[in-house]
């Protein structure tokens, strides 16, 4: 099993430009997650999306949009990039548990630059 | 609204020493508590995964604590290695699955 993938690993972007960072996980999880890291910080949660079909703001939705494609699959667009989203974004995946409990399987980041 | 605070920001230790990393949240209505290393430059690996109704949890040489009651939890090093060094980040888990992350302390354990 891969886990949680996350593509591209790298990008480069000028300010205005648009994209789409994709992520994919393999273990039939239920709910999926987009986070942000800036320097010095924790990991803030950007949206997510607790079933297919479904998706909600977090702590800092500005400035961008996702797409929950099917079960596999959650998008996250920037559709006018600005030099502020800088950051390194982290995808994660999670299911409940038989014991109520929830553990995040995290992917290795996309590392975006906004110039 | 839950916050989650790391002291310190930043440790650095000689080789060998026993160290505590400390993490306080706000609101104690957690599910679980989980603590993740990250390397410069990487992404998040899993350390310790405590449910609420855990005190703790060992793996190796590494001990996390939860004291829901007083909003606490530590992580426990023993014998560090200059191999420890990362960062640490401490997060909770809310209602509905939601994890609320530290700013995390960067250890520095040096040869």
């Amino acid at each position: 099993n891969a886990g949680v993938t996350q593509t591209p690993k790298f990008q480069v972007l000028k300010t205005g430009q648009s994209m789409t960072l994709q992520c994919a996980q393999d273990m039939n999880h239920n709910s999926m997650y987009w986070y942000r890291q800036d320097p010095g910080m924790g990991l803030r949660l950007i949206y997510y999306s607790a079933s297919e079909g479904t998706t909600d703001k977090g702590e800092v939705p500005n400035g961008y949009n996702v797409s929950r494609l099917n079960k596999r699959e959650f998008s996250l667009r920037l559709e006018s990039a600005a030099p502020s989203q800088t950051s390194v974004y982290f995808c994660a995946s999670s299911e409940l548990m038989m014991t109520a409990t929830y553990e995040q399987y995290f992917g290795p980041g996309t590392r975006l630059t906004v110039t | 609204k839950q916050e989650v605070t790391q002291i310190p920001a930043a440790l650095s230790v000689p080789e060998g020493e026993n160290l505590v990393l400390n993490c306080s949240f706000t609101d104690s209505a957690i599910y679980n508590l989980q603590w993740f290393r990250q390397d410069p430059g990487k992404g998040l690996t899993s350390l310790l995964l405590i449910q609420s109704s855990q005190r703790e949890q060992t793996s190796g040489r590494l001990n996390a604590s939860l004291d829901k009651s007083s909003g606490r939890s530590t992580l426990y090093i023993a014998a560090s290695q200059p191999g420890d060094s990362a960062t640490y980040l401490c997060a909770v888990y809310n209602q509905g699955g939601k994890l609320i992350f530290g700013q995390g302390t960067e250890l520095s354990v040096k040869p």
